[in-house]
């Protein structure tokens, strides 16, 4: 079965660090994007960002472009997402969803995580 | 950047009734739109892509429309299970791949 697995809940104070994982399992993690989605409670989806796990290569979002640093560990298919200093308006929960590269691209984020709970 | 405009941001209908949600991006994206459903409480669900392919074992009263600019979701007879809020986004090669603001459907 295909699946992203992601960290469970963190509560932290304003200006800590957190790093939050995601976990894919079931297919080549080197042959999906993983994209990173924030929601606010009770506002919509935002697209943060995505990481090529092959190279690392990233795109982010402008809103989140230097507050937040995507990475991965291809040894263990997990992708991270990091914040060097928190604040309040970072509560959120936090998806991870992949996407295929090269032609598997067209099928857009098919799999997602069960989400991740960050309050500040 | 695109901006993507859903509309109505809610609606509420009866069961059986015909429902679109129309999607807007402020320039054009070709086919690379996607429909994302999201119940109460959940994580979203792709429900199509490609402006109008439907994912497995999405029922078959969805369906999608539209290209370049203007896209729209149809759900043929509302079903109760169908309460949610709807979703596009734009995903061409061109970032942030951003989304809607949502549609949320109600059953009146």
């Amino acid at each position: 079965e295909v699946q992203l697995v992601q960290s469970g809940a963190e509560v932290k104070k304003p200006g800590e660090s957190l790093k939050i994982s995601c976990q894919g399992s079931g297919y080549k993690f080197s042959t999906y994007w993983i994209t990173w989605v924030r929601q606010v409670p009770g506002k919509g989806l935002e697209w943060m960002g995505r990481i090529d796990p092959d190279d690392s290569y990233t795109n982010y979002s402008p809103s989140f472009q230097g507050h937040v640093t995507f990475s991965t560990d291809t040894s263990n298919s997990t992708a991270y997402v990091q914040w060097s200093s928190l604040k309040a308006s970072d509560t959120a929960t936090y998806y991870c969803a992949r996407v295929g590269t090269g032609y598997n691209y067209r099928y857009g984020m098919d799999v997602w995580g069960q989400g991740t709970s960050v309050t500040v | 950047d695109i901006q993507m405009t859903q509309s109505p941001s809610s609606l509420a209908a009866s069961v059986g009734d015909r429902v679109a949600i129309t999607c807007r991006a402020s320039q054009g994206i070709s086919f690379y739109l996607a429909w994302y459903q999201q119940k109460p409480g959940r994580v979203p669900k792709l429900l199509i892509y490609l402006a109008s392919t439907l994912q497995s074992g999405v029922p078959s009263r969805f369906s999608g429309s539209g290209s370049g600019t203007n896209f729209t979701l149809t759900i043929s007879s509302l079903q109760p299970e169908d309460v949610a809020t709807y979703y596009c986004q734009k995903y061409d090669s061109v970032p942030p791949l951003t989304f809607g603001g949502g549609t949320k459907v109600e059953i009146k």
